[in-house]
């Protein structure tokens, strides 16, 4: 089993939808990532979480450290926030030099 | 803003060839780590480098070796490319806690 696991691995939203991204991970971390990923290939950390919930533009991350789960929502979603979304945990056993765990990402599309 | 910079976008190379993928990073970042991207596994690390001179085995090392003469470069050497080591791979560096990535390097081993 994945340390960790992202739901759905796809998705297709219509522009202006509400869309949910989940991240769960099962080791102890000390931060969790929400990186997104444009074709082409560059990655821009979105963000880093350690607790309750942060808020950029039209973009929130939330994390619940008890159950071991995360989202991404985006509401008022459009084109260019097509992407693949990567959930990444930084595990507090091998933490010490911020190496990460990925998720396998999730390839968003969202139509005009 | 801190950027990372890879030295190649596309890169071809011939089986048996040795390869050197460069990364630089301009904000003195301690920690670098080189990746490799495959579809349907995700990212997984190769090697990363916590100081100058000083690297550790990520989970999949075999076919490959770094180096990291300077803080601000850390380099993956293939050193006979293989057509198993076709991929996308990514160079990040760590500050705090925060991770930039570069832009990646799409090698392609025929």
């Amino acid at each position: 089993k994945n340390e960790v696991e992202q739901s759905p691995q796809n998705l297709t939203a219509q522009e202006g939808e509400f869309i949910t991204i989940n991240c769960s991970y099962s080791v102890g971390i000390s931060a969790l990532h929400w990186l997104q990923q444009h074709p082409g290939g560059g990655i821009v950390s979105l963000f880093m979480l350690s607790s309750g919930k942060k808020k950029h533009g039209r973009l929130i991350a939330t994390i619940n450290i008890q159950e071991k789960h995360s989202s991404l929502h985006i509401t008022a979603s459009h084109p260019r926030d097509s992407a693949v979304y990567i959930c990444a945990v930084r595990s507090e056993g091998r933490g010490s030099q911020g190496n990460l765990i990925f998720g396998k990402g999730t390839k968003l599309s969202v139509k005009p | 803003d801190v950027k990372v910079t890879q030295s190649s976008r596309y890169l071809v190379k011939r089986t048996g060839e040795k390869v050197f993928l460069e990364c630089v990073q301009d904000m003195d970042h301690e920690n670098m780590f080189w990746y490799r991207q495959d579809p349907g596994l995700g990212l997984r690390l190769i090697y990363f480098s916590y100081d100058v001179k000083m690297k550790e085995k990520g989970d999949i090392p075999e076919g490959y070796s770094v180096s990291r003469e300077k803080k601000e470069r850390f380099s993956l050497i293939l050193e006979s490319a293989s057509t198993n080591q076709t991929s996308m791979y990514l160079c990040a560096s760590t500050l705090q806690g925060r991770a930039f990535f570069g832009q990646g390097t799409r090698l392609t081993v025929v």
